[in-house]
């Protein structure tokens, strides 16, 4: 049974600073998600990481996959108010719906 | 990216009483899911919307209680039936990309539920 662990779950943050969420899944998945949601709305999907070593980036988010590791990492560079939301990880395998982590609730302080 | 819509975007609704959610899509799809958040929780799957066929449901949840519909490829219902206050969450509808969309999985914009 394919599981998916993020952490850390709560992450207070300092703008212009870096800092980096984790992504472990427990079963081979070939396919891994990245998603933003906002208070009181759906989910904004953020990358599609298909093969071991992809890397995305988008603006101040990087997405990297490591599936011998099983790990998959969002990197935030330079932190502004505007990312703070809650950041889900989601792995999936063949045609098997998305499994999601718990979630890191991001809070970007001045 | 597909669109998606769902009908009602929330509702209130004494205990008791069913309530039927609806998901549009703006082109076929062939796989489509019904989610459930809860308050200041995670996504948990409730089943996968089979057109033309009975849905499969995940561990803990049943057909009497979630009965969903799909009558085509662009269109499913969930109905949540004698709801009690535990059944209050975000009701999400998902549908996996079709050709070319590289395998994304896009989200409705949910249907929070509120029971008293």
């Amino acid at each position: 049974e394919l599981k998916v662990e993020q952490n850390p779950l709560f992450l207070s943050m300092q703008e212009g600073k870096n800092y980096t969420i984790y992504c472990n899944y427990s079963t081979t998945s070939d396919r891994l998600y990245w998603y933003r949601q906002d208070p009181g709305k759906s989910l904004e999907s953020l990358f599609v990481l298909l093969s071991n070593g992809a890397v995305k980036q988008e603006g101040r988010l990087m997405a990297s996959l490591d599936t011998k590791a099983r790990l998959s990492t969002l990197h935030i560079t330079a932190a502004v108010h505007d990312l703070s939301a809650t950041y889900f990880c989601a792995a999936s395998s063949g045609n098997t719906p998305l499994v999601f982590g718990k979630g890191t609730r991001l809070s970007v302080i001045a | 990216s597909a669109v998606i819509s769902q009908k009602p975007s929330r509702d209130i609704c004494q205990r008791g009483t069913s309530l039927t959610i609806q998901c549009q899509v703006d082109s076929q799809v062939t796989m489509m899911f019904w989610y459930r958040q809860q308050p200041g929780q995670s996504l948990t799957l409730i089943a996968t919307a089979n057109q033309g066929s009975e849905a499969t449901y995940e561990s803990g949840f049943v057909i009497d209680k979630f009965p969903i519909s799909r009558p085509n490829l662009t269109f499913s219902t969930l109905t949540v039936s004698n709801m009690s206050p535990e059944d209050s969450s975000i009701y999400l509808c998902s549908v996996v990309g079709g050709e070319g969309q590289g395998l994304e999985q896009y989200f409705g914009p949910g249907t929070r539920l509120t029971v008293t």
